[in-house]
């Protein structure tokens, strides 16, 4: 069975600072998708990075970095210098191949403080 | 393009009421989702229609939860009747191609339903 794990409930940071989200996963599947989405007080769930299971190249996006370990299964994002902006719920999810069916973390709360 | 629209956003009701939500997903968009997001924990698929047939709906309640997606446009998610633990946002989202795991999938505001 497929299993997403935030252990961070909460982080808070001051503006500037690098902060990074840790994602751990678990699945039988060779073939399988990661996600991170961000959850913003709106409510809107609004997609991040898609990475598959065949691609360990980690990405950067501006600010927004991910890191991709299949060795130690996990698929943590880094902001860095942070924002206000940025506050918001973070979720990694986890996507096995043989069907379209999203399996969320219990989300990691950022609070940035200017 | 618009985006993935529910309502209502809000809905306060007494436990044993019923009650439904409505989706309508983004434009040409085959699959569509509903999720339930209890306060503090990631959101959980109910169920996955492609067009107007069900994918999977094995993780609703079925005594009690009820889904419909009759034209493969629009969707209902229905309660009845209604326990505290349905206290929830309820989110509904849609992808552009059907079962396709890669797919990102766009979600709507939600609505947040409190039962009293």
């Amino acid at each position: 069975a497929q299993k997403v794990t935030q252990a961070q409930t909460e982080i808070s940071v001051v503006e500037k600072e690098d902060v990074t989200l840790d994602c751990v996963y678990e699945t039988r599947d060779t073939t399988y998708y990661l996600f991170w989405y961000k959850q913003p007080p709106s409510g809107e769930l609004v997609f991040l990075i898609r990475r598959n299971s065949f691609d360990e190249q980690n990405e950067i996006s501006g600010r927004y970095s991910w890191n991709f370990q299949k060795s130690t299964s996990s698929f943590n994002f880094t902001i860095t210098a942070s924002q206000v902006v940025d506050s918001a719920v973070y979720f990694c999810a986890l996507s096995e191949a043989r069907g379209n069916k999203l399996v969320f973390g219990a989300g990691t709360i950022l609070r940035v403080k200017s | 393009e618009a985006g993935v629209a529910q309502s209502p956003r809000y809905k306060i009701i007494e436990k044993r009421q019923s009650v439904a939500f409505w989706c309508n997903p983004i434009s040409g968009h085959a699959t569509l989702y509903w999720y339930q997001q209890i306060l503090g924990q990631g959101p959980k698929l109910l169920i996955q229609f492609q067009n107007n047939g069900v994918v999977d709906d094995s993780q609703l309640p079925k005594d009690r939860f009820s889904a419909e997606r009759l034209k493969g446009v629009d969707s209902t998610l229905k309660i009845q009747p209604a326990k505290l633990e349905d206290s929830a946002v309820y989110l509904c989202a849609s992808t552009r191609l059907p079962g396709q795991a890669y797919n990102e999938q766009f979600f709507g505001p939600g609505t947040r339903l409190t039962v009293l």
